[in-house]
């Protein structure tokens, strides 16, 4: 049993439309961060949430902490190809990773 | 900096072969980390070091994994002998300070065994 599970598993989109995606847990995280995969390479850190309620914005990319801390999502505005990439989500403390959104964002 | 670098880039070996991975952290961060992902199992942690010292290694799979620390500079991963089964993408990750903070990834090795 994953103790991070990521929504959609795959998702395939057209440029300039907006997406959302989702990381839920039965189990409270005092943090968690969101990094993105591109392939061959190693994940890289996108952003850390600490609060619950937490809304951070990098620009198209909208991270939220849920109230009880227990689940996240990524909402992007108007997705580019260079957005494609696979999103991962993870409990810091923990160290523990979700499977991951794979996204691909067609021109 | 250079970022974490990972030796070799990739690995293709034969059943019951001895392999060895390795890995140089960002030159400062006191915590480094040994992850094998998988698409059925995603990224697992396998051991994670703070100051060349193993804190937790329960997500070693069996005793044919170890890894060491000699120096704050070097981190190896072996697998011996080495089954079909651990064919997998091995990353090694740094970070500065506490477990929560920013975690860099190398490049990973990818490892194949025939």
């Amino acid at each position: 049993t994953q103790l991070l599970e990521q929504s959609p598993q795959f998702l395939s989109i057209q440029e300039g439309e907006n997406l959302t995606v989702y990381c839920n847990s039965s189990s409270v995280f005092s943090s968690l961060q969101w990094y993105r995969q591109e392939p061959g390479e190693g994940p890289v850190l996108l952003v850390t949430v600490v609060t619950g309620g937490e809304v951070k914005k990098l620009k198209r990319l909208t991270f939220q902490f849920g109230d009880a801390r227990k689940d996240s999502s990524l909402h992007i505005t108007a997705a580019q190809p260079g957005d494609t990439g696979l999103y991962l989500c993870a409990g810091a403390e923990k160290l523990v990773f979700g499977k991951g959104t794979k996204l691909t964002v067609n021109p | 900096d250079a970022g974490v670098i990972q030796s070799p880039r990739h690995e293709v070996t034969e059943m019951g072969q001895e392999v060895t991975l390795r890995c140089k952290p960002i030159s400062g961060h006191d915590y480094l980390f040994w992850y094998r992902q998988t698409m059925m199992r995603g990224l697992e942690l396998l051991i994670y070091f703070n100051n060349n010292v193993p804190i937790d290694d329960s997500g070693m799979p069996e005793d044919r994994f170890s890894a060491k620390m000699p120096n704050a500079s070097f981190s190896t991963l072996k697998i011996q002998p080495s089954e079909p089964r651990d064919s997998a993408v091995y990353f090694c990750a740094s970070s500065l300070l506490a477990v929560r903070n920013e975690q860099f990834f190398g490049p990973g090795t990818r490892l194949t065994v025939l």
